[in-house]
């Protein structure tokens, strides 16, 4: 079964620091895997995704991601954290047909 | 281009009544999802929708639950009776095919039940 753990419930990181959040995916095939961010009362917007090719993946505001398969992991990072940042951040795998499975979630504090 | 439209954002209801949430998808997206997000959880899927057809609705507790999508563009999900563990947010997403390629998220309805 398909499953994703996000091992940082929150994090709390300064504003203009380095930021990396941790996942890690169970899936049987070739996942297909997605980080989505949510602001408060709002709904989840994608900021990137890996389907194939390149390990390496540039998202929107400023975000990236790199798939370790030997790992199993995928986890988001930023070099400069700006205080819009702070917001939830899920991690989801999924494949080509297969329904998409969501982490729980990582709370990220931005300090000024 | 707008968004995936969802519709009432907060909902209070005693438990034991009645409750709906309508959702319209981004124009020409032909796959349409529910999911269930509970307090500190991501979402669940509830059900997902290939046009007019629940091809995934294994999820979704059919008990007390129901969902529809009759022309293949709207959809509308129905809790009879709601109950305490209701409370959530539901989600509503659509994404041009079933290939995951990217789920448009809209900004959800929650339901609080007394």
């Amino acid at each position: 079964a398909q499953s994703v753990t996000q091992p940082d419930i929150h994090i709390t990181v300064s504003e203009g620091a380095s930021l990396e959040l941790r996942c890690n995916y169970s899936y049987g095939a070739t996942p297909y895997l997605f980080w989505y961010v949510q602001s408060p009362g709002q709904g989840l917007q994608l900021l990137l995704k890996y389907f194939s090719g390149d390990t390496l993946v540039q998202g929107i505001k400023g975000f990236e991601a790199e798939f370790k398969r030997s790992q199993s992991s995928f986890n988001l990072r930023k070099p400069s954290v700006h205080w819009s940042d702070a917001a939830e951040y899920f991690c989801a795998v999924g494949g080509n047909g297969n329904k998409l499975v969501f982490g729980a979630g990582t709370i990220l504090r931005v300090k000024s | 281009e707008a968004g995936v439209v969802q519709s009432p954002r907060y909902k209070i209801i005693e438990k034991k009544q009645p409750v709906a949430f309508w959702c319209n998808p981004i124009s020409g997206h032909n796959t349409l999802y529910w999911y269930l997000q509970n307090l500190g959880q991501g979402p669940e899927l509830l059900i997902r929708y290939e046009n007019e057809e629940a091809v995934d609705d294994s999820q979704l507790p059919k008990d007390r639950f129901s969902a529809e999508r009759l022309k293949g563009v709207d959809s509308t999900l129905k809790i009879q009776p709601a109950e305490l563990g209701d409370s959530a947010v539901y989600l509503c997403a659509s994404s041009l095919d079933r290939e995951y390629n990217e789920q448009f998220f809209g900004p959800g309805t929650r339901l609080t039940v007394l």
